[in-house]
Protein backbone atom coordinates (compact mmCIF):
# COMPACT_ATOMS: atom_id res chain seq x y z
CA UNK A 1 0.00 0.00 0.00
CA UNK A 2 1.00 3.90 -0.45
CA UNK A 3 3.34 4.87 2.73
CA UNK A 4 5.09 8.15 4.02
CA UNK A 5 8.07 8.24 5.12
CA UNK A 6 9.25 11.04 7.31
CA UNK A 7 12.94 12.51 8.37
CA UNK A 8 13.89 12.89 11.14
CA UNK A 9 12.20 10.78 13.10
CA UNK A 10 13.37 12.85 16.03
CA UNK A 11 15.08 16.28 16.72
CA UNK A 12 16.21 18.15 19.32
CA UNK A 13 17.39 22.00 18.45
CA UNK A 14 18.51 24.85 20.29
CA UNK A 15 15.96 27.62 20.81
CA UNK A 16 16.42 30.28 17.77
CA UNK A 17 17.54 27.70 15.55
CA UNK A 18 16.22 26.89 11.91
CA UNK A 19 14.30 23.56 11.56
CA UNK A 20 13.91 21.39 8.23
CA UNK A 21 11.99 17.88 7.88
CA UNK A 22 10.37 16.56 4.96
CA UNK A 23 7.96 13.74 3.53
CA UNK A 24 9.05 11.32 1.18
CA UNK A 25 6.73 8.57 -1.03
CA UNK A 26 7.03 6.02 -3.82
CA UNK A 27 4.16 7.41 -4.72
CA UNK A 28 2.38 10.43 -6.72
CA UNK A 29 0.24 12.79 -4.69
CA UNK A 30 -2.26 15.66 -5.37
CA UNK A 31 -2.39 17.21 -1.95
CA UNK A 32 0.24 17.71 0.87
CA UNK A 33 -0.95 18.58 4.58
CA UNK A 34 1.22 19.48 7.68
CA UNK A 35 0.02 19.39 10.76
CA UNK A 36 1.64 19.69 14.52
CA UNK A 37 0.09 17.59 17.50
CA UNK A 38 0.89 18.77 20.86
CA UNK A 39 0.71 16.08 23.49
CA UNK A 40 -2.79 15.01 24.40
CA UNK A 41 -4.58 16.67 21.74
CA UNK A 42 -5.88 16.42 18.34
CA UNK A 43 -3.58 17.27 15.29
CA UNK A 44 -3.98 21.06 14.01
CA UNK A 45 -3.41 21.63 10.27
CA UNK A 46 -0.85 23.86 9.53
CA UNK A 47 -0.48 24.02 5.70
CA UNK A 48 -2.17 22.84 2.74
CA UNK A 49 -0.23 22.19 -0.55
CA UNK A 50 -1.93 21.53 -3.88
CA UNK A 51 0.12 22.34 -6.93
CA UNK A 52 3.71 20.48 -7.45
CA UNK A 53 6.13 23.52 -6.83
CA UNK A 54 3.38 25.42 -4.46
CA UNK A 55 5.60 26.99 -1.80
CA UNK A 56 3.25 28.28 1.20
CA UNK A 57 3.57 30.23 4.84
CA UNK A 58 2.13 30.96 7.44
CA UNK A 59 4.16 32.74 10.00
CA UNK A 60 7.24 31.33 11.19
CA UNK A 61 6.27 28.13 8.88
CA UNK A 62 6.89 27.32 5.43
CA UNK A 63 5.88 24.29 3.19
CA UNK A 64 6.67 23.06 -0.22
CA UNK A 65 4.69 21.20 -2.99
CA UNK A 66 7.96 19.20 -4.37
CA UNK A 67 8.44 19.07 -8.04
CA UNK A 68 8.32 14.78 -8.75
CA UNK A 69 4.90 15.06 -6.58
CA UNK A 70 6.65 12.85 -4.61
CA UNK A 71 7.69 14.94 -1.89
CA UNK A 72 7.47 17.75 0.61
CA UNK A 73 8.94 19.57 3.05
CA UNK A 74 8.42 21.94 5.97
CA UNK A 75 10.74 24.49 7.40
CA UNK A 76 11.02 26.53 10.54
CA UNK A 77 12.49 29.76 11.30
CA UNK A 78 13.61 30.99 15.07
CA UNK A 79 12.49 27.90 16.78
CA UNK A 80 10.49 28.73 19.71
CA UNK A 81 9.74 26.67 23.01
CA UNK A 82 5.91 25.99 22.12
CA UNK A 83 7.01 24.50 18.75
CA UNK A 84 7.72 21.41 20.54
CA UNK A 85 5.20 18.48 19.34
CA UNK A 86 5.16 16.23 16.58
CA UNK A 87 4.48 17.17 13.17
CA UNK A 88 2.71 14.73 11.10
CA UNK A 89 2.74 15.00 7.05
CA UNK A 90 -0.22 13.79 5.28
CA UNK A 91 -1.55 13.67 1.78
CA UNK A 92 -3.80 12.13 -0.63
CA UNK A 93 -2.98 10.14 -4.03
CA UNK A 94 -5.19 9.67 -7.14
CA UNK A 95 -5.78 6.39 -5.68
CA UNK A 96 -6.42 6.97 -2.32
CA UNK A 97 -9.64 9.10 -3.14
CA UNK A 98 -11.43 10.34 -0.36
CA UNK A 99 -8.63 9.17 2.55
CA UNK A 100 -5.96 11.00 3.65
CA UNK A 101 -2.72 9.12 4.54
CA UNK A 102 -0.26 10.26 7.58
CA UNK A 103 3.22 9.96 8.09
CA UNK A 104 4.79 8.50 10.92
CA UNK A 105 5.55 11.98 12.32
CA UNK A 106 8.98 13.97 13.31
CA UNK A 107 9.24 14.85 16.70
CA UNK A 108 10.76 18.22 17.96
CA UNK A 109 11.82 19.41 20.83
CA UNK A 110 13.46 22.67 21.64
CA UNK A 111 16.16 23.57 24.02
CA UNK A 112 15.60 27.04 25.82
CA UNK B 1 -10.44 27.74 14.60
CA UNK B 2 -12.30 24.26 14.17
CA UNK B 3 -15.44 23.27 16.10
CA UNK B 4 -15.28 19.48 16.50
CA UNK B 5 -15.76 17.99 20.12
CA UNK B 6 -15.17 14.97 21.46
CA UNK B 7 -15.99 14.14 24.76
CA UNK B 8 -14.77 12.12 27.21
CA UNK B 9 -11.75 13.03 26.85
CA UNK B 10 -10.13 10.63 29.48
CA UNK B 11 -12.36 7.12 30.38
CA UNK B 12 -10.69 4.19 32.29
CA UNK B 13 -12.98 1.00 32.08
CA UNK B 14 -13.44 -2.23 33.22
CA UNK B 15 -13.07 -4.88 30.41
CA UNK B 16 -16.30 -5.76 29.01
CA UNK B 17 -18.06 -2.59 29.39
CA UNK B 18 -20.05 -0.64 26.54
CA UNK B 19 -18.81 2.29 25.95
CA UNK B 20 -19.59 5.11 23.35
CA UNK B 21 -17.15 7.92 22.15
CA UNK B 22 -18.70 10.93 21.11
CA UNK B 23 -17.58 13.39 18.24
CA UNK B 24 -19.60 16.27 17.15
CA UNK B 25 -19.24 19.37 14.55
CA UNK B 26 -20.87 22.87 14.32
CA UNK B 27 -18.84 23.06 10.94
CA UNK B 28 -21.96 21.66 8.66
CA UNK B 29 -19.54 19.10 7.28
CA UNK B 30 -20.32 16.09 5.15
CA UNK B 31 -17.04 13.84 5.91
CA UNK B 32 -16.13 12.55 9.20
CA UNK B 33 -13.57 10.06 9.97
CA UNK B 34 -12.18 8.58 13.36
CA UNK B 35 -8.67 7.57 13.43
CA UNK B 36 -6.63 5.29 16.15
CA UNK B 37 -3.51 6.98 17.41
CA UNK B 38 -1.27 4.93 20.18
CA UNK B 39 0.84 7.85 22.21
CA UNK B 40 3.65 9.06 19.72
CA UNK B 41 2.58 7.39 16.93
CA UNK B 42 0.98 7.07 13.78
CA UNK B 43 -2.83 7.80 12.97
CA UNK B 44 -4.74 4.63 11.38
CA UNK B 45 -8.13 5.35 10.14
CA UNK B 46 -10.21 3.04 11.53
CA UNK B 47 -14.09 4.75 10.42
CA UNK B 48 -15.31 7.63 8.20
CA UNK B 49 -18.11 8.70 6.71
CA UNK B 50 -19.45 10.47 3.57
CA UNK B 51 -22.56 11.85 5.26
CA UNK B 52 -25.78 11.09 7.09
CA UNK B 53 -26.27 7.15 6.78
CA UNK B 54 -22.92 6.46 4.95
CA UNK B 55 -20.62 4.75 7.03
CA UNK B 56 -17.29 2.59 5.31
CA UNK B 57 -14.48 0.89 7.50
CA UNK B 58 -10.79 2.34 7.24
CA UNK B 59 -7.54 0.87 6.58
CA UNK B 60 -7.22 -0.48 10.22
CA UNK B 61 -9.90 -3.49 11.07
CA UNK B 62 -11.66 -2.10 14.41
CA UNK B 63 -14.15 -3.63 16.18
CA UNK B 64 -15.73 -0.95 17.01
CA UNK B 65 -19.11 0.40 15.02
CA UNK B 66 -20.08 3.66 14.25
CA UNK B 67 -23.30 5.71 13.12
CA UNK B 68 -24.52 8.70 11.17
CA UNK B 69 -28.21 9.89 11.84
CA UNK B 70 -27.23 13.13 11.77
CA UNK B 71 -24.00 15.54 10.10
CA UNK B 72 -22.80 17.07 12.88
CA UNK B 73 -22.40 13.57 15.19
CA UNK B 74 -20.53 10.70 14.23
CA UNK B 75 -21.09 8.73 17.96
CA UNK B 76 -18.06 5.27 17.91
CA UNK B 77 -19.34 2.30 19.72
CA UNK B 78 -17.47 -0.66 21.40
CA UNK B 79 -19.74 -3.44 22.37
CA UNK B 80 -17.24 -5.39 24.82
CA UNK B 81 -14.16 -3.26 25.32
CA UNK B 82 -11.34 -5.01 26.05
CA UNK B 83 -7.06 -4.00 27.11
CA UNK B 84 -6.23 -4.42 23.24
CA UNK B 85 -8.32 -1.07 22.81
CA UNK B 86 -6.85 0.95 25.36
CA UNK B 87 -5.69 3.82 22.86
CA UNK B 88 -6.22 7.56 21.92
CA UNK B 89 -9.06 7.70 19.59
CA UNK B 90 -9.62 11.19 17.57
CA UNK B 91 -12.23 12.29 15.70
CA UNK B 92 -12.17 14.83 12.54
CA UNK B 93 -14.00 16.52 9.61
CA UNK B 94 -13.48 17.62 6.72
CA UNK B 95 -15.84 19.83 4.10
CA UNK B 96 -16.96 18.17 0.60
CA UNK B 97 -16.30 20.80 -1.62
CA UNK B 98 -13.51 23.52 -1.46
CA UNK B 99 -10.47 21.86 0.77
CA UNK B 100 -12.07 18.55 0.96
CA UNK B 101 -9.30 16.70 1.92
CA UNK B 102 -8.10 19.51 4.82
CA UNK B 103 -9.11 17.51 8.16
CA UNK B 104 -10.07 19.45 11.78
CA UNK B 105 -9.44 17.08 14.33
CA UNK B 106 -11.25 17.27 17.96
CA UNK B 107 -8.91 16.71 21.08
CA UNK B 108 -9.55 13.16 21.14
CA UNK B 109 -10.57 10.36 23.91
CA UNK B 110 -7.80 8.91 25.71
CA UNK B 111 -9.32 5.45 26.70
CA UNK B 112 -7.95 2.76 28.90
CA UNK B 113 -9.65 -0.66 29.59
CA UNK B 114 -7.94 -2.50 32.38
Amino acid sequence: GQQLNQSPQSMFIQEGEDVSMNCTSSSIFNTWLWYKQDPGEGPVLLIALYKAGELTSNGRLTAQFGITRKDSFLNISASIPSDVGIYFCAGRTKTSYDKVIFGPGTSLSVIP
Amino acid sequence: EADIYQTPRYLVIGTGKKITLECSQTMGHDKMYWYQQDPGMELHLIHYSYGVNSTEKGDLSSESTVSRIRTEHFPLTLESARPSHTSQYLCASSPTRDRAYEQYFGPGTRLTVT
